[in-house]
């Protein structure tokens, strides 16, 4: 079954620390990976998208690692600020076309920056 | 919010009655999709389109209808609205090529009471 596990469900940091997210999935056949941040009461914003032969890919502070082969990803935030405060969702897309609707979506990890 | 925009964003209902909600779209992408989002499960389709008068069912299509007349224009129809379809429902747009990077509106909380 495909499937994106995202963890922790949450998280607690002070202003200018930095944290990770983890993403782990069982998607075949793999297109691309992205994350997204989604604000409470907003839609989700994309903040990066890989393909299956990018390791890495940086917006910002923010940067996304990819390792195809164990099937994991993560999200690195650099110096948190209040404004990062948000649910952040791990989607992997299918390899049917990512206009057909093939995205998997993980639950997202909510994030809350301290001051 | 790329030019997205939903109606109503918020509306409460009563279990029995015909829904719409609206989503309108300025930036002419060929593909938009209905999604909803609830505690505890992430983003799940509902109903996607792939052209004016072109749709197909999502994950989760049993008890919503859409339609698509226009372009810019994406109906999500809920016949007769029940408790469960308390949600938040948000649409989407992608292109036609490259990515397919999906843009997702600012979401219409709807609760049926």
């Amino acid at each position: 079954k495909n499937q994106v596990e995202q963890s922790p469900q949450s998280l607690i940091i002070l202003e200018g620390k930095n944290c990770t997210l983890q993403c782990n999935y069982t998607v075949s056949p793999f297109s691309n990976l992205r994350w997204y941040k989604q604000d409470t009461g907003r839609g989700p914003v994309s903040l990066t998208i890989m393909t299956f032969s990018e390791n890495t890919k940086s917006n910002g502070r923010y940067t996304a690692t990819l390792d195809a082969d164990t099937k994991q990803s993560s999200l690195h935030i650099t110096a948190s600020q209040l404004s990062d405060s948000a649910s952040y969702i791990c989607v992997v897309i299918l390899n049917y076309g990512g206009s057909q609707g093939n995205l998997i979506f993980g639950k997202g990890t909510k994030l809350s920056v301290k001051p | 919010d790329a030019g997205i925009t939903q109606s109503p964003r918020h509306k409460v209902t009563e279990t029995g009655t015909p829904v719409t909600l609206r989503c309108h779209q300025t930036e002419n992408h060929r593909y938009m999709y209905w999604y909803r989002q609830d505690p505890g499960h992430g983003l799940r389709l509902i109903h996607y389109s792939y052209g004016v008068k072109d749709t197909d069912k999502g994950e989760v299509s049993d008890g919503y209808s859409v339609s698509r007349s226009k372009t810019e224009d994406f109906l999500l129809t809920l016949e007769s609205a029940t408790s469960s379809q308390t949600s938040v429902y948000f649409c989407a747009i992608s292109e036609e090529s490259g990515t397919y990077e999906q843009y997702f509106g600012p979401g219409t909380r709807l609760t049926v009471t």
